[in-house]
């Protein structure tokens, strides 16, 4: 669905510290998932991405967990640093379409 | 390699008046996509093409929007007449198919 109005979910963390950030899917149908960082004045920038027949992807101090079952993605970013600091959307692609629709974004805030 | 190039990165115009965003995406890409961001909400899709033809523009505003892609490269989303809501952010991204959609920095308008 459509995201919230100006007032984003927002996590706020520690320097150093783990960051978990969720998001539930619609379409039992989707099969690739998407997440993307989004800056200020910014075009959302590619993070990770994850298809459906994984349920875990690692990157580089970044991780995916994708649970079909209750539709939900997670991704965990690891001793968060200020730069991470931004909003964060999951897209999801639903099988044949090539059409990526958003979640609702959550605002990470890194604290010094 | 080079990203998905827009312009012009911000556009103030009055209602009623008329606005044109160019694209070009990342070279080899296949499908590509518009959207519209409001302040505060995550992308929506406005329209898909693949190659120059379109694949899904069920949530473009037809009365006032249109968009082509000449020669299944760049393309162009125009909006005639503006209206006070129309104010958002566009999103010009493409993909190799089912692949990541790439996004360019934006074309910020505003409609007074």
């Amino acid at each position: 669905g459509e995201s919230v109005g100006l007032h984003l979910p927002t996590l706020s963390v520690q320097e150093g510290d783990n960051s978990i950030i969720n998001c539930a899917y619609s379409n039992s149908a989707s099969d690739y998932f998407i997440w993307y960082k989004q800056e200020s004045g910014k075009g959302p920038q590619f993070i990770i991405d994850i298809r459906s027949n994984m349920d875990k992807r690692q990157g580089q101090r970044v991780t995916v967990l994708l649970n079909k079952t209750v539709k939900h993605l997670s991704l965990q970013i690891a001793a968060t640093q200020p730069g991470d600091s931004a909003v964060y959307f999951c897209a999801e692609n639903i099988s044949g379409t090539y059409k990526y629709i958003f979640g609702t974004g959550t605002r990470l805030k890194v604290l010094a | 390699e080079a990203g998905v190039a827009q312009s012009p990165r911000y556009k103030i115009i009055e209602k009623r008046q008329s606005v044109a965003f160019w694209c070009n995406p990342i070279s080899g890409h296949a499908t590509l996509y518009w959207y519209q961001q409001i302040l505060g909400q995550g992308p929506k899709l406005l329209i898909q093409f693949q190659n120059n033809g379109v694949v899904d523009d069920s949530q473009l505003p037809k009365d006032r929007f249109s968009a082509e892609r000449l020669k299944g490269v760049d393309s162009t989303l125009k909006i005639q007449p503006a209206k006070l809501e129309d104010s958002a952010v566009y999103l010009c991204a493409s993909s190799l198919g089912q692949g990541a959609a790439f996004f360019g920095q934006g074309t910020r308008l505003t409609v007074v």
